[in-house]
């Protein structure tokens, strides 16, 4: 699986969106890029995933670039609920085995 | 509320002991995993069974064991306890292996191991 970078840590004021960077300059073509979420010390929580195009869901969208070698998790309008840690992860779902790497991830502050 | 139930929630034991983390995965749910979770480790994936079978192993150390029954519940075996294991396990299923590009895996709220 490609290896991604995330910056360690962001802050972001309550009802702004919020956007979350990732780089993975080493994708691959048939590589996915999924986001998930860990609130303090809970369980992880899917957000989105995506190949090429853009994609949305009622929790966020996910912008990637045109030759994929980074992303962007945008939080529309984020709330204090919205503070977590933020994790971008590059796979291929065929044939990385059945396992979800996670790496440090991003600690997204919202602040009031 | 992600559907994945795991028991117990906190569990205090000392070293040398033995303790069984359990998971009941989401209704329909074929895949279980199994992710251990310490201060200075991050997430870090242990192993994966669908449907009874083991599908894939990670850091897994030796002393612990996993399996999943016929009713698709898991439980994962930590023997022969040391300080090092205290950390938060998580389980996770999902509805096909990972293979089947979904990617979406629900995670319970972890069970949290603390070796004294």
């Amino acid at each position: 699986d490609a290896k991604t970078t995330q910056p360690t840590s962001m802050d972001c004021a309550e009802g702004r969106a919020a956007n979350l960077p990732c780089n993975h300059s080493t994708i691959s073509g048939n590589e996915y890029v999924y986001w998930y979420r860990q609130i303090h010390s809970q369980g992880p929580q899917y957000i989105i995933h995506g190949l090429k195009n853009n994609e949305t869901n009622e929790m966020a969208s996910l912008i990637i670039t045109e030759d994929r070698k980074s992303s962007t998790l945008i939080l529309p309008h984020a709330t204090l609920r919205d503070t977590a840690v933020y994790y971008c992860i590059v796979r291929v779902p065929e044939t990385s085995g059945s396992r979800l790497t996670f790496g440090e991830g991003t600690q997204l502050t919202v602040n009031p | 509320d992600s559907g994945v139930t795991q028991t117990p929630k906190h569990l205090i034991t000392a070293t040398g002991q033995r303790v069984t983390l359990r998971c009941s995965p989401r209704s329909g749910d074929l895949s279980v995993y199994w992710y251990q979770q310490s201060l200075d480790q991050g997430l870090q994936f242990l192993i994966h069974y669908y449907n009874g079978e083991e599908r894939a192993k990670g850091n897994i150390l030796e002393r612990f064991s996993a399996q999943q029954f016929p009713d698709l519940h898991s439980e994962l075996n930590l023997s022969s306890l040391e300080l090092g294991d205290s950390a938060l396990y998580f389980c996770a299923s999902s509805v096909l292996p990972a293979g089947a590009n979904t990617g979406e895996l629900f995670f319970g709220e972890g069970s949290r191991l603390t070796v004294l």
